[in-house]
């Protein structure tokens, strides 16, 4: 069961650029990593997901070293609305791990005007 | 095109009661799953249904059952709350389970507010 660890808190200023990093110490060949974002009163919403190297969306971009053994979320010019719990998962569904995989405490974002 | 909804959006029930929480999805997805999330906490797995008529337990299952009715609706129920199961609920969908690479993208519903007593 790959473990996650990330940050409590984070506090950053509108138009900023926020990287928020996660640990997966004993990630498997087979993990992926995804991240979620969470807003107050609502169910995760769904950011992105990568294997190795960058990926990239509309929203943000993903940055994993080769030894995969952290991962960082970047959100460019962050807002206001940014402001939101994120989360790093880590899992496997081919060894069964799918279904312990948690999403942990996660990381509070506060944008600051 | 709701999305995933859930119902009801709060409920306070007394020790010992039993409550049925529905979700349904319009999405054609055949994954569904519900998770529960304590203050201040992430999301823990309860159960999860891979496709109509197949359930598995996830991370927390105890005190609870689900049943898969049918490709839309995936409904948790408690038989005997307790006040440990006070918590939001949030049901989740997603086009299949990820057995191939990935977690896959999950599509999660506004919640159930449950309070026990």
């Amino acid at each position: 069961l790959a473990k996650t660890t990330q940050p409590i808190s984070m506090d950053s200023y509108e138009g900023q650029e926020v990287n928020i990093t996660c640990s997966h110490n004993n990630i498997a060949t087979n993990d992926y990593i995804t991240w979620y974002q969470q807003f107050p009163s609502q169910g995760p919403r769904f950011i992105i997901q990568g294997y190795k190297t960058k990926v990239t969306n509309e929203v943000a971009s993903l940055f994993i070293p080769a030894d995969r053994k952290s991962s960082t979320l970047s959100l460019p010019r962050v807002s206001l609305s940014d402001t939101a719990v994120y989360y790093c998962l880590v899992g496997d569904p081919l060894s069964g791990g799918y279904q312990k995989v948690t999403f942990g405490t996660g990381t509070k974002l506060q944008v600051i005007p | 095109n709701a999305g995933v909804t859930q119902t009801p959006k709060f409920q306070v029930l007394k020790t010992g009661q039993s409550m049925t929480l529905q979700c349904a999805q319009d999405m054609n997805h055949n994954s569904m799953y519900w998770y529960r999330q304590d203050p201040g906490m992430g999301l823990r797995l309860i159960y999860y249904s891979a496709s109509e008529g197949t359930t598995d337990k996830g991370e927390v299952p105890n005190g609870y059952n689900v049943s898969r009715l049918n490709k839309r609706e995936f409904s948790l129920r408690l038989e005997s709350a307790a006040p440990s199961q006070t918590s939001v609920y949030f049901c989740a969908s997603s086009e299949a389970l990820p057995t191939g690479p990935g977690l896959g993208e999950q599509y999660f519903g506004p919640g159930t507010r449950l309070t026990v007593t």
